[in-house]
């Protein structure tokens, strides 16, 4: 199984600046990995996937970068509808996983 | 536009079993992989089962498998998870998702999610 590291575990952010989230693979998965946004008491929500293509009706303020075993999704300015937690999942072989999530908070 | 319902939720004591469905709309059904993706506290997000778009192939996570199955009735529109002797540790909250990469693939639709309760 393919494990998802993401960090840091939390991030303090005031609105209007930009944040950058990590996820590592502990092996390969090309560019196979996908970040998702997940509010409260909602289900996630795709943000990007192939590591830097946008889901329909996603805003440029998100971008994914990476290939292999390091990937990057950077928020260019944070709105306050921003604030939530962030997955990665590889879907590069069986079982598809995610990683652990970043909290991006005010 | 799609919607994904989840139902079959609730409370069970250990060993017990439920059946969750979820019935989807806004899409043709019968051309896409389905999975159960559950989500609790202390495991994060788990893609526990995937169904082919047939129903032909299913895959299970190992902490499900042999307990777990996935199926699909594609005239009804419908992803069944039936669970049987159930376990503290598989209490969390239940998606439906679509998976349109196949086999290995993102979930780019979600159901609201139903809540499974394990506990005596």
């Amino acid at each position: 199984e393919i494990v998802m590291t993401q960090s840091p575990a939390s991030l303090s952010v005031s609105p209007g600046e930009g944040a950058t989230l990590s996820c590592r693979a502990s092996q390969s998965v090309s560019r196979n990995l996908a970040w998702y946004q997940q509010k409260p008491g909602q289900a996630p929500r795709l943000l990007i996937l192939g590591a830097y293509t946008r889901a329909t009706g996603i805003p440029a303020t998100f971008s994914g970068s990476g290939f292999g075993t390091d990937f990057t999704l950077t928020i260019s300015s944070l709105q306050s509808e921003d604030f939530a937690v962030y997955y990665c999942q590889q879907y590069h072989n069986w079982p598809v996983t995610f990683g652990g999530g970043t909290k991006v908070e005010i | 536009q799609v919607q994904l319902v989840e139902s079959g939720g609730g409370l069970v004591k250990p060993g017990g079993s439920l059946r969750l469905s979820c019935v989807v709309s806004g899409l043709t059904f019968s051309d896409y992989y389905m999975s159960w993706v559950r989500q609790s506290p202390g495991k994060g997000l788990e893609c526990i089962a995937y169904i082919s778009s047939s129903g032909a192939s299913t895959y299970y996570a190992d902490s499900v498998k042999g307990r777990f199955t996935i199926s699909r009735d594609n005239a009804k529109n419908s992803l069944y998870l039936q669970m049987n002797s159930l376990r503290a540790d598989d209490t969390a909250v239940y998606y439906c998702s679509r998976g349109p990469s196949g086999t290995y693939s993102w979930f780019d639709f979600w159901g609201q999610g139903t809540l499974v309760t394990v506990s005596s």
